[in-house]
């Protein structure tokens, strides 16, 4: 079946360093890639969809500045957290879906843990 | 735009007991239904899915759910559960002619005591 790789897992960083997170897709071509973020004990808050080859859509309220998303192939996305903070400490988890998969559910990572210190 | 409510946030069993996870959603078009489970530490599973057909679905590691559009509910459904089905249970539902963006309920913590 599908398969979404993401990596780090884990990472911690220092306050105002970036993080860079990728999210990849082994086995099909992710046409639109998803990027979540999670808070302890809650729900997956979607911060923005990303496209192939185009811009990122941002959700509301999420900062496009803070958060980069590149999405160069059909097979890599990535989040870059710029400037971190203490509060950007979270669960952040991606999910791809290629064409044939427009209406049978997504493929997750397995997140990475960011920790902000 | 559709939403999903998870009616309990944690649902405490025994072993071997029977568990039914609830789910309710809401939207002004047809929809697909969907079960995730994350265990610690990870990202989410599919466990199942409605699309069409049979109201009733069967997913991975034994469980099922099933569609009731009157009331619409996507209950799921385990006649037995392990040690091991301890994780969080998100539902999510995605609109069939529009982005198919799945919106995901606040997830319910499934404990399962020995």
């Amino acid at each position: 079946g599908a398969v979404v790789s993401q990596h780090p897992s884990r990472v911690i960083c220092k306050s105002g360093t970036s993080v860079k997170i990728e999210c990849r897709s082994l086995d099909f071509q992710a046409t639109t890639m998803f990027w979540y973020r999670q808070f302890p004990k809650q729900s997956l808050m979607l911060m923005a969809t990303s496209n192939e080859g185009s811009k990122a859509t941002y959700e509301q309220g999420v900062e496009k500045d803070k958060f980069l998303i590149n999405h160069a192939s059909l097979t890599l996305s990535t989040l870059t957290v710029t400037s971190a903070h203490p509060e950007d400490s979270s669960f952040y988890i991606c999910s791809a879906r290629g064409d044939s998969e427009a209406s049978y559910g997504y493929t997750f990572g397995s997140g990475t843990r960011l920790t902000v210190v | 735009a559709q939403s999903v409510t998870q009616l309990d946030s944690q649902v405490p069993v025994f072993e071997e007991a029977p568990v039914e996870l609830r789910c309710n959603y809401s939207s002004s078009v047809s929809v697909y239904l969907f079960w995730y489970v994350q265990y610690p530490n990870q990202g989410l599973q599919l466990l199942l899915k409605y699309l069409s057909g049979s109201t009733l679905v069967k997913g991975i590691n034994g469980f099922e759910a099933e569609f009731n559009k009157s009331q619409t509910s996507f209950h799921l459904r385990k006649p037995s559960v392990h040690i091991s089905d301890t994780a969080e249970y998100f539902c999510a539902v995605s609109d069939r002619g529009g982005s198919y963006i799945p919106t995901f309920g606040r997830g319910t913590s499934l404990i399962v005591h020995p």
